[in-house]
């Protein structure tokens, strides 16, 4: 009940290509979803999240499209760069909880030129 | 968005011996931490919750005894490592913040 499963495990796009990632979770209590993304030897950077009252949010070149009734949600990366090269993570969690985010395994996405 | 630092950045110990990792957020007080470990290649794993001004609250199967932390401050967290042995070398990171959670760079452990 507490995973989120995360696919594809890796992912090759060429430049300019539309990578998407997708997440999908079993526990209904889960209300706030966001997407990190991490470099080699660094933290997890905060790319964009999403609430359930809402379907698709959008922050520059990041999507989250989000469907509640099937329980999952995506992150599509539009005008993909050798840049975006990163792994991608997606996370739930519930809010007035603990605040813990259940974390996906991870998306490794790679970007050539 | 909120910053979180974390010192130090990478540390080399001996087996026996004990590492104490700090983290910090530095531009918003956060009464709760969380501490994670990661492998490589993996996705990261809770290690702990940590509460200022109360004990921290651990995840099944993470010893405590091993892990210690301590919440002092609404700015720092501090993750000891005790007696480290070569299977505690990891890549330790902390995170703060509410319902947006701010990671910090990470701390490379390596225990020779």
């Amino acid at each position: 009940q507490q995973q989120v499963k995360q696919s594809p495990q890796s992912l090759i796009v060429q430049k300019g290509g539309i990578p998407i990632i997708n997440c999908a979770y079993e526990n209904t209590a889960f209300d706030y979803f966001p997407w990190y993304q991490q470099f080699p030897g660094k933290g997890p950077a905060l790319l964009i999240a999403i609430r359930p009252d809402v379907s698709e949010k959008k922050e520059g070149r990041f999507t989250i499209s989000f469907n509640k009734s099937a329980k999952q949600f995506s992150l599509h990366i539009m005008d993909s760069q050798p840049g975006d090269s990163a792994t991608y993570f997606c996370a739930a969690s519930i809010q007035g909880g603990s605040e813990k985010l259940v974390f996906g395994k991870g998306t490794k996405l790679t970007v050539n030129p | 968005g909120a910053v979180v630092s974390q010192h130090p950045s990478w540390v080399i110990c001996k087996s026996g011996t004990s590492v104490k990792i700090e983290c910090r957020s530095l531009d918003f007080q956060a009464t709760t931490m969380f501490w994670y470990r990661q492998f490589p290649k993996q996705s990261l794993m809770l290690m702990a919750t940590s509460n200022e001004g109360s004990k921290a609250t651990y995840e099944q199967g993470v010893e405590k005894d091993k892990f210690l932390i301590n919440h002092a401050s609404l700015t720092l967290s501090t993750l000891t490592v005790t007696s480290a042995h070569p299977e505690d070398s990891s890549f330790y990171i902390c995170s703060a913040g509410r319902r947006e959670q701010y990671f910090g760079p990470g701390t490379r452990l390596t225990v020779t």
